[in-house]
């Protein structure tokens, strides 16, 4: 594989449900991001992790969680998923931590329906 | 509060030249991006700028004025390919990255 991958490419959950989306990435870059977008929004930041082992909250972190075990993964949790967490999710990754002017490269997105 | 504006779609001629201008209100400022995203992928890189004046990448340039908290992206010669939505993004003081909600441009043949 080559740059960033999501997974699933779609997904339709029940309001109230557990769901990991995934994101792996295979450039050995140290900082990784979750965004969401929304019809008539710009991306917004969910979580960031500058490296392994660390993560940070972005602009809109509540019911959202995430781990970075080791430097290719990050995976993005909803807990208890609520229909207001239907978007289009995208997993971003730079070589430099967050607070750099690096370029961010972007997976193909998850898009994820909550009824 | 930050704000950065770009108008919500354009329309363009296949040939022609066209610009997409962003206005920007950040708490500080460490650089502008430029991404293109076709419908249903991924933004892909377009441009950086962080002084003022032109930077000219074949088709694309992209210009920034920092007293005006203005920018823009000239596309010429363009394309059916150009057809996708340009994000404007700014780092602002804390470097964080601020979004606009994108412009759609659509081009005709």
């Amino acid at each position: 594989i080559a740059g960033i991958t999501q997974a699933p490419t779609s997904q339709i959950l029940a309001a109230g449900r557990r769901m990991t989306l995934r994101c792996t990435q295979d450039m050995r870059h140290n900082a990784m991001y979750w965004y969401r977008q929304d019809l008539g929004l710009g991306l917004r930041l969910i979580h960031y992790s500058n490296t392994a082992g660390t993560t940070g909250k972005g602009e809109v972190p509540d019911g959202y969680s995430v781990s970075r075990a080791n430097t290719d993964d990050f995976p993005l949790t909803l807990a208890s998923a609520v229909p207001s967490q239907t978007s289009v999710y995208f997993c971003a990754s730079s070589d430099s931590p967050s607070g750099s002017t690096d370029t961010q490269y972007f997976g193909p997105g998850t898009r994820l329906t909550v009824l | 509060g930050q704000n950065i504006d770009q108008p919500t779609e354009m329309t363009a001629t296949e040939g022609a030249i066209v610009q997409i201008n962003c206005t920007y209100q950040t708490s500080g400022f460490n650089g502008l991006f430029w991404y293109q995203q076709h419908a249903g992928e991924a933004p892909t890189f377009l441009s950086y700028n962080v002084l003022d004046g032109l930077e000219e990448k074949g088709r694309f340039s992209s210009f920034l004025s920092r007293s005006k908290g203005y920018s823009y992206l000239l596309l010429k010669e363009l394309q059916m390919k150009d057809s996708a939505s340009y994000l404007c993004a700014v780092l602002d003081s804390n470097y964080q990255l601020i979004w606009g909600a994108g412009t759609k441009l659509i081009i005709k043949p």
